[in-house]
């Protein structure tokens, strides 16, 4: 199993829509989780912090499920701005044994009009 | 605040050259990484550093890259020789605490290698 596992995607919705993006991970020890974004041809950026208790940020937001070691981030109301390569990124806890922050693979979002 | 500086922000060169990347963190950041991006992938760490000491160079293919940070402050990294397979972009990124934890982690624009 790979640390960080995120949606294949590519995901197309039309403007308006609701769309999600799943991403579990491997080590449960696992400490702090967050949503970065990706455009085009540009360097990742810190979109949002995921909680354990769920955070939103406008239409944006985040679950954290740490059972089931999963996390979630909900868009609502789509608009074409938002089409990216949405990554989750995994941090540990320093100085254990799995010590290295985690990208996944992203997932890609094309909001079509 | 300025942001992580990169350069340079394109090369182009041919396989068994030598090419070097420039970094400078965001100030006071102690950790430093490089990130490997191969199109349509998410980021592979290269190196982290911690201050001007090595945490993790686990996935570097030390046979032709290396990279240092004297003084704790600017980063190079380095190919020779590169191959084909280097394509990619190489991002820095820096944090002020080990592995962004309560923080987070700010990228450079990064450094486009093409290798023909």
């Amino acid at each position: 199993r790979k640390e960080v596992e995120q949606d294949p995607g590519p995901f197309n919705v039309p403007e308006g829509a609701t769309v999600a993006f799943n991403c579990t991970y491997s080590n449960s020890a696992s400490q702090s989780f967050f949503w970065y974004r990706q455009d085009c041809r540009k360097e990742p950026k810190l979109l949002m912090s995921v909680y354990s208790s769920g955070n939103e940020d406008g239409r944006f937001t985040a679950q954290l499920n740490r059972a089931s070691q999963y996390i979630s981030l909900l868009i609502r109301d789509s608009k074409l701005s938002d089409s990216a390569t949405y990554l989750c990124v995994v941090f540990p806890i320093p100085g254990t044994s799995y010590d290295k922050v985690i990208f996944g693979p992203g997932t890609s979002l094309s909001v079509i009009p | 605040e300025a942001g992580v500086a990169q350069s340079p922000r394109y090369k182009i060169i041919e396989k068994r050259q030598s090419v070097a990347f420039w970094c400078n963190p965001i100030s006071g950041h102690a950790t430093l990484y490089w990130y490997q991006q191969i199109l349509g992938q998410g980021p592979k760490l290269l190196i982290q550093f911690q201050n001007n000491g090595v945490v993790d160079d686990s996935q570097l293919p030390k046979d032709r890259f290396s990279a240092e940070r004297l003084k704790g402050v600017d980063s190079t990294l380095k190919i020779q020789p590169a191959k084909l397979e280097d394509s990619a972009v190489y991002l820095c990124a820096s944090s002020p605490a080990p592995g962004g934890v309560g923080n987070t982690i700010y990228f450079g624009e990064g450094s486009w290698l093409t290798v023909v």
